[in-house]
């Protein structure tokens, strides 16, 4: 089945730096990518998802690539602030078919200092 | 409108106790799904219905753990004879239709401790 690491665990950026957060995935029919925004007690948000068919979205300071090849995709986030303080877990949906889970990553945690 | 609701928010069982967790899906979403999140950890899938039907319980820890959706809405999720390692919270997401990439929208998770 498909696994997705991701890394690094932690994250501590200055409050308008750059932040980039990479996993990659073993199942090559996997073919959906998004990525949540969990704040603490509180329940994951999707913040941008990219599908297979495309190598990068972008949605105002947040973009996400995706190297089909390598089997890897990165989300970058610029331009921080400290509400973008957070963990943020990629997630690939297993196999193509109708229904199947998405399986995620560890998580990322996110600290961002004014 | 009304996002994916779960109850109780909190739950505090005695090992041995049979808990039921309950997930109310946003209106008219095809596909309801099932994770167990446990602390530092990502969401690790337990179970997926379209409409009324389980379609994937791969991810069911042991035969203690069972999901309904009867009429293909609120889904309840059900664990017998509670193990402290059960404690975790569960989140409940839906999607709109019965396509695999389609958002997947979450509840705010039950947290269940089981002491």
């Amino acid at each position: 089945g498909e696994n997705v690491e991701q890394h690094p665990s932690t994250l501590s950026v200055q409050e308008g730096d750059s932040a980039v957060i990479k996993c990659t995935y073993s199942d090559s029919a996997s073919n959906y990518f998004p990525w949540y925004k969990q704040e603490l007690g509180k329940r994951p948000q999707l913040i941008i998802d990219i599908r297979s068919n495309v190598g990068e979205k972008k949605d105002q300071r947040i973009a996400v690539t995706l190297n089909k090849t390598a089997k890897h995709f990165s989300l970058h986030i610029t331009e921080t602030q400290p509400e973008d303080s957070a963990v943020y877990f990629c997630a690939a949906r297993e196999g193509n078919q109708a229904g199947t889970a998405l399986i995620f990553g560890k998580g990322t945690t996110l600290s961002v200092s004014s | 409108g009304a996002g994916v609701s779960q109850s109780p928010r909190y739950k505090v069982a005695k090992r041995g106790q049979d808990v039921a967790l309950r997930c109310d899906p946003i209106s008219g979403h095809v596909s309801l799904f099932w994770y167990q999140q446990a602390l530092g950890q990502g969401p690790e899938f337990l179970t997926y219905f379209q409409n009324e039907a389980q379609l994937d319980k791969s991810g069911l820890p042991s035969d203690r753990f069972f999901a309904e959706r009867p009429e293909g809405s609120v889904s309840t999720l059900k664990i017998q004879r509670t193990q402290q390692e059960d404690s975790a919270v569960y989140l409940c997401a839906s999607s709109a239709r019965g396509l695999a990439d389609n958002e997947q929208f979450f509840g705010p998770g039950t947290r269940l401790t089981v002491l």
